[in-house]
């Protein structure tokens, strides 16, 4: 099991350019999560998603940030138009169910840098 | 609003010295916490889960209801035990995370 998977692993982007960040959860895992880490700061929430479906995106910027978690493939956090404060790790977490008990398995993240 | 506290940004102690991360919860209901530990340039790893009571690389922690707190602690510091702490619950279908604490073991 290679456990979650991201890539890439470095971005670097251009303002005004797009950013993908894929992530592809654990096996046997239907939930995946996206965090921001920005230098200096702690992990925030943006978005939860089950296949197909956005469950929660109460920590997602209301413009230009947008995810999804297809039925197949991989979840995809896409930034547009990026900035320079879009400049962060950017982390993907899943699990198997909803209430697990054994918390979320992490990737390595993405680390964005935005020129 | 539910959330976790890590009042230390940074916390330096001496190898061998004891170890206390701090973590102080504000949920009305029963909280699910975890500890989670992130070495320099790597994922974040799950440490602890409150409900298991497990220690893991010498590291407990005990929920008290009374003080709302979870405390990280290790009765002696390695090296190797110098990375980032974050005490995280799951209030809901999502787990949030405190800012973290650094911990730095110097020789």
């Amino acid at each position: 099991n290679a456990g979650v998977m991201q890539n890439p692993r470095h971005l670097v982007r251009r303002r005004g350019q797009e950013a993908r960040l894929r992530c592809s959860p654990m096996k046997g895992h239907s939930h995946v999560y996206w965090y921001r880490q920005l230098p200096e700061e702690g992990l925030k929430f943006m978005v939860y998603l089950q296949k197909e479906n956005i469950i929660d995106e109460s920590g997602m910027p209301k413009e230009r940030f947008s995810a999804e978690f297809p039925k197949e493939g991989p979840s995809i956090l896409r930034i547009q138009q990026v900035v320079r404060g879009d400049s962060a790790a950017y982390f993907c977490a899943s699990s198997p169910s909803e209430g697990t008990l054994s918390g979320y398995t992490f990737g390595s993240g993405t680390r964005l840098t935005v020129v | 609003a539910q959330r976790v506290t890590q009042p230390e940004k940074l916390l330096s102690v001496f190898k061998g010295a004891p170890v206390e991360l701090k973590c102080n919860y504000s949920y009305s209901g029963s909280p699910e916490l975890f500890w989670y530990v992130q070495y320099s340039r790597q994922r974040l790893q799950l440490l602890l889960r409150h409900i298991s009571r497990e220690s893991i690389k010498g590291f407990t922690a005990d929920l008290n209801k009374g003080e709302t707190s979870f405390h990280l602690k290790k009765p002696f510091a390695q090296e190797e035990d110098s990375a980032m702490y974050y005490c995280a619950h799951r209030p809901g279908s999502k787990l949030t995370f405190g800012t973290g604490t650094r911990l730095q073991v110097t020789l």
